[in-house]
């Protein structure tokens, strides 16, 4: 079990606007930055947001971060067949002196 | 084009033994701190273990404690995982990765393709 709680699954259809919840703890969301992976199996993760809301060079607008107290969130809008993927949350906690990963997202496009 | 190679995954038993490594092309190696990644069969991305720029500061999760070792050659560009006592939980996709210059810990920018390693009798 995760110190990082996501939902397993969530879903929506092309052109939808999907969110993807991140809830921890003041030892890790509360007192650091909130990163988010995409990870499509047999590929390498990628990395869609850093420091919270800071997308990489490359990502699409259609993906945002932020984060509130202990939880996070990912949007993606204007769903698109090959967001398809699993998505992760991760960040630094201060008491298990590590990163720590959610348990991760199933996304599915209907 | 900036590249990270796993290699060094295979099959050994229980309580065996193995070296990892990740060799980095593309980038200055040595201004870059490192992690590695693992992902179990089914299961979800679970950070193993952090190392400095220069080698001289280490972080491990609490799983790996006291058995895994991470290290790096500056010189060669590469990094390692020394993984012992291995059970059949460690089995997993081992992933090295970049941390993100300027970024946190788990901001993790260029990913290697990962090196399969299997524990099992």
């Amino acid at each position: 079990q995760s110190v990082l709680t996501q939902p397993p699954s969530a879903s929506g259809t092309p052109g939808q606007r999907v969110t993807i919840s991140c809830s921890g703890s003041s030892s890790n969301i509360g007192s650091n930055t909130v990163n988010w992976y995409q990870h499509l199996p047999g590929t390498a993760p990628k990395l869609l947001i850093y420091s919270n809301n800071q997308p990489p060079s490359g990502v699409p607008d259609r993906f945002s971060g932020s984060k509130s107290d202990t939880s996070a969130s990912l949007a993606i809008s204007g769903l698109q067949s090959e967001d398809e993927a699993d998505y992760y949350c991760a960040v630094w906690d201060d008491s298990l002196n590590g990163v720590v990963f959610g348990g991760g997202t199933k996304l599915t496009v209907l | 084009e900036v590249q990270l190679l796993e290699s060094g995954g295979g099959l050994v038993q229980p309580g065996g033994s193995l070296r990892v490594s990740c060799e980095a092309s593309g980038f200055t190696f040595s201004t870059y701190a490192m992690s590695w990644v693992r992902q179990a069969p089914g299961k979800g991305l679970e950070w193993v273990s952090g190392i400095s720029r220069s080698g001289g500061s280490t972080h491990y999760a609490d799983s790996v404690k006291g058995r895994f070792t991470i290290s790096r050659d500056n010189s060669k560009n590469t990094l390692y995982l020394q993984v012992n006592i291995l059970t059949a939980e460690d089995t997993a996709i081992y992933y090295c990765a970049r941390r993100l210059a300027g970024g946190s810990y788990g901001a993790l920018d260029i990913w290697g393709q990962g090196t399969m390693v299997t524990v099992s009798s």
